[in-house]
C-alpha cells in the first residue's frame, strides 16, 4: 500500500516565523488532506488537496501530484498553530496517515 | 458544517467490562465511517471501516470479536470494546465521509473525511 513520510518530525518555532512542512508519498496522489490535531487531540481539516495550490489565511498548501508530494505554509506562526500535522492520502479508499510533524511555537 | 460528534469523550472503566463509543456525523449523512485508535506521540492506525447496512471490514491484527462494530444508520456507528483489558487503553478517534458531495453542510469533496474530537479509553 501507499507510504506517507512527513518532514521535519519535529519542528520548534519563534511565534511570527514561517514554516514548510513537507509530505511524500510512494504512490500517485487521489485524496490529501492535511489535518492539524490540537492538544485535545481533535483532527482539524485544513485542506482538500489531490492537486494545485490553495490557501486560507495564514495557512497555504501546494500538491505536486505528478511528483508525488504536498507541502503546508504556515506564516506568521502563533502559539494556537502548535500540535500535531498530518498529511494523508487515501489508498484502496482508506486513509493513510504520516508519522506527522510535531510544531511548537512558543511566544 | 461536517461536523462529527464522539460520546463519551472519555471513559474510565474496570478491566473484564464493555464499553460503547458513538460517533455521530451531525449535519451530513455518511455511508462509509472509519474508527482509529492513537497511542501516545503516534500517529492514527486504522482499525476498521465501517459501511451503513452491512458488516464492518477489519484491518489485519484487529480482533473483530474484541471490537464490535455496528452502522445502523447513515449517522451512527457505534464502537464496543468488550471485555476491556489496560492494554485497550487508547484513543479512540472515528470519521465519516460524505454521502453526496453536495447538501446543507456545503461539503464540496466527496471524498474528504471529517472527525470526531476522539474518545480517551482508560481501563484499570
Amino acid at each position: 500500500g501507499i507510504q506517507v513520510e512527513q518532514s521535519p518530525p519535529d519542528l520548534i518555532l519563534q511565534e511570527g516565523a514561517n514554516s514548510t512542512l513537507r509530505c511524500n508519498f510512494s504512490d500517485s496522489v487521489n485524496n490529501l488532506q492535511w489535518f492539524h490535531q490540537n492538544p485535545w487531540g481533535q483532527l482539524i481539516n485544513l485542506f482538500y488537496i489531490p492537486s494545485g495550490t490553495k490557501q486560507n489565511g495564514r495557512l497555504s498548501a501546494t500538491t505536486v501530484a505528478t511528483e508525488r508530494y504536498s507541502l503546508l505554509y504556515i506564516s506568521s506562526s502563533q502559539t494556537t498553530d502548535s500540535g500535531v500535522y498530518f498529511c494523508a492520502d487515501t489508498g484502496f479508499q482508506k486513509l493513510v496517515f504520516g508519522t506527522g510533524t510535531r510544531l511548537l511555537v512558543s511566544p | 458544517g461536517a461536523v462529527v460528534s464522539q460520546h463519551p469523550s472519555w471513559v474510565i472503566c474496570k478491566s473484564g467490562t464493555s464499553v460503547k463509543i458513538e460517533c455521530r456525523s451531525l449535519d451530513f449523512q455518511a455511508t462509509t465511517m472509519f474508527w482509529y485508535r492513537q497511542f501516545p506521540k503516534q500517529s492514527l492506525m486504522l482499525m476498521a471501516t465501517s459501511n451503513e447496512g452491512s458488516k464492518a471490514t477489519y484491518e489485519q491484527g484487529v480482533e473483530k470479536d474484541k471490537f464490535l462494530i455496528n452502522h445502523a444508520s447513515l449517522t451512527l456507528s457505534t464502537l464496543t470494546v468488550t471485555s476491556a483489558h489496560p492494554e485497550d487503553s487508547s484513543f479512540y478517534i472515528c470519521s465519516a465521509r460524505a454521502f453526496s458531495p453536495l447538501g446543507a453542510s456545503g461539503i464540496r469533496n466527496y471524498n474528504e473525511q471529517f472527525f470526531g474530537p476522539g474518545t480517551r479509553l482508560t481501563v484499570l
